[in-house]
């Protein structure tokens, strides 16, 4: 059951400490999404990679937040220090140049800085 | 002005009533779009996409597109109480699949 895993799904923290979040995309999708969710601001794009290699991040505070794909099998979104203002749903998805191109989304991780 | 537009609701309609809900667009570079689905506390999944003008069924889903006025819309048929979600519209553009998703229009479906 091929699926986008990310991990931790929940965190609390410390404002001024560092997160890290990660996810495995599904086997063979070349494009990896960050998203951010909120009530207020709903599901916004972060940054997005196409075969490891960022094609756009401008949605994602550069001050603070960093994201990379080390390998094909794991993409990282590090906030550096967290504020309360980073406390959301953060999905990372996946997908295909190939085909229908939707994205597949992992189950979030629900970040809360206080 | 966001990129992608909807009414964040909420929508309430009777079960068996049809529900519409809609989508405005203003990158005239999307080529592709999507119509996901969002239960409470769970993630974003895929209902229908699009990319031509017209219609597009699939079961009690409709997808509809019209490129020239930069609108989307999903009629649900006969809505039932499971239908009471999020519902996300999403556009893509064709160069970088960049996806851009609107913030979501909450539908409730009365018993």
């Amino acid at each position: 059951d091929a699926r986008v895993t990310q991990t931790p799904r929940h965190k609390v923290t410390e404002m001024g400490q560092e997160v890290t979040m990660r996810c495995q995309p599904i086997l063979g999708h070349n494009t990896v999404f960050w998203y951010r969710q909120t009530m207020m601001q709903g599901l916004e794009l972060l940054a997005y990679f196409r075969n490891r290699a960022p094609l756009d991040d401008s949605g994602m505070p550069k001050d603070r937040f960093s994201a990379e794909m080390p390998d094909a099998t794991l993409a990282t979104l590090k906030i550096q220090p967290s504020e309360p203002r980073d406390s959301a749903v953060y999905f990372c998805a996946s997908g295909s140049i190939w085909g229908n191109t939707e994205a597949f989304f992992g189950q979030g991780t629900r970040l809360t800085v206080v | 002005q966001k990129e992608v537009e909807q009414n964040s609701g909420p929508l309430s309609v009777p079960e068996g009533a049809i529900a519409s809900l809609n989508c405005t667009y203003s990158d005239r570079g999307s080529q592709s779009f999507f119509w996901y689905r969002q239960y409470s506390g769970k993630s974003p999944e895929l209902i229908m996409f699009i990319y031509s003008n017209g219609d597009k069924e699939d079961g009690r889903f409709t997808a509809q597109l019209n490129k020239a006025s930069q609108y989307v819309s999903l009629l649900i048929r006969d809505s039932q109480p499971s239908d009471s979600a999020t519902y996300l519209c999403a556009a893509q553009n064709t160069g970088g699949f960049k996806t851009i998703f609107g913030a979501g229009t909450r539908l409730f479906v009365k018993a």
